[in-house]
């Protein structure tokens, strides 16, 4: 299992865009790289998936270079509503464990 | 719309005696996992059944026991709670699909989590 490693806490002004770097150096060929969002007495929620270069969806991009050996989760334009815990794994697809790191503590200031 | 469903979501015991926490799906998912999650703390893997199969880890204490009588349904048993026990209990589901062989075209194993239940020991 590809272990992460991401900063402990990031704070940020409202309609800022936030970038959260994940650094996962000893990445396998087959795993992907997975990014969750875990909010105070919630369960994860997944937000974005990705294998190289770059990925978008309505919620966030992530960006991985040709090395794979990190990736950059971007937040466009956070709300207050995005301050949560933001999880940065790394695995195979198909049936898998995964390690959870410490995750980022991402405070979005008004 | 909940695909994962925890009950309770407050559960509280005194120390020592039994309780059992539930978790049912309607994904139709064949690998089902719990996990603990203490206060400021990533959720740490418990256990995880891939279909009927029991897979423990290697650090869960034997307090921990889990059942899944169907697909649908999976229970995390904790015979003698302790003070340390105290957390909040994920429960989580992923299909063991595996990616297309063009990497991006298909989402790898995602885990979808339920919202938790929080236990309390007295």
């Amino acid at each position: 299992l590809a272990k992460t490693t991401q900063p402990i806490s990031m704070d940020s002004y409202e309609g800022q865009e936030v970038n959260i770097t994940c650094s996962h150096n000893n990445i396998a060929t087959n795993d992907y790289i997975t990014w969750y969002q875990q909010f105070p007495s919630q369960g994860p929620r997944f937000i974005i998936q990705g294998y190289k270069t770059k990925v978008t969806n309505e919620v966030a991009s992530l960006f991985i270079p040709a090395d794979r050996k990190s990736s950059t989760l971007s937040l466009p334009r956070v709300s207050l509503s995005d301050t949560a815990v933001y999880y940065c794994l790394a695995g195979s697809g198909g049936y898998q464990k995964v390690t959870f790191g410490t995750g980022t503590k991402l405070q979005v200031i008004p | 719309d909940a695909m994962v469903i925890q009950n309770p979501r407050y559960q509280v015991t005194q120390f020592g005696k039994p309780v059992t926490l539930s978790c049912s799906q309607t994904l139709n998912h064949n690998v089902m996992y719990w996990y603990q999650q203490k206060s400021s703390q990533a959720p740490k893997l418990l256990f995880h059944y891939y279909d009927k199969d029991f897979n423990n880890e290697a650090d869960t204490p034997d307090n921990f026991q889990s059942r899944r009588p169907n697909t649908s349904f999976c229970f995390l048993d904790i015979r003698s709670p302790g003070l340390g026990d105290a957390a909040m209990y994920l429960c989580a589901t992923s299909s063991n699909r595996p990616p297309s062989a063009v990497h991006g075209r298909e989402r790898a194993n995602i885990q979808y989590f339920g919202a938790g239940t929080r236990l309390s020991v007295l």
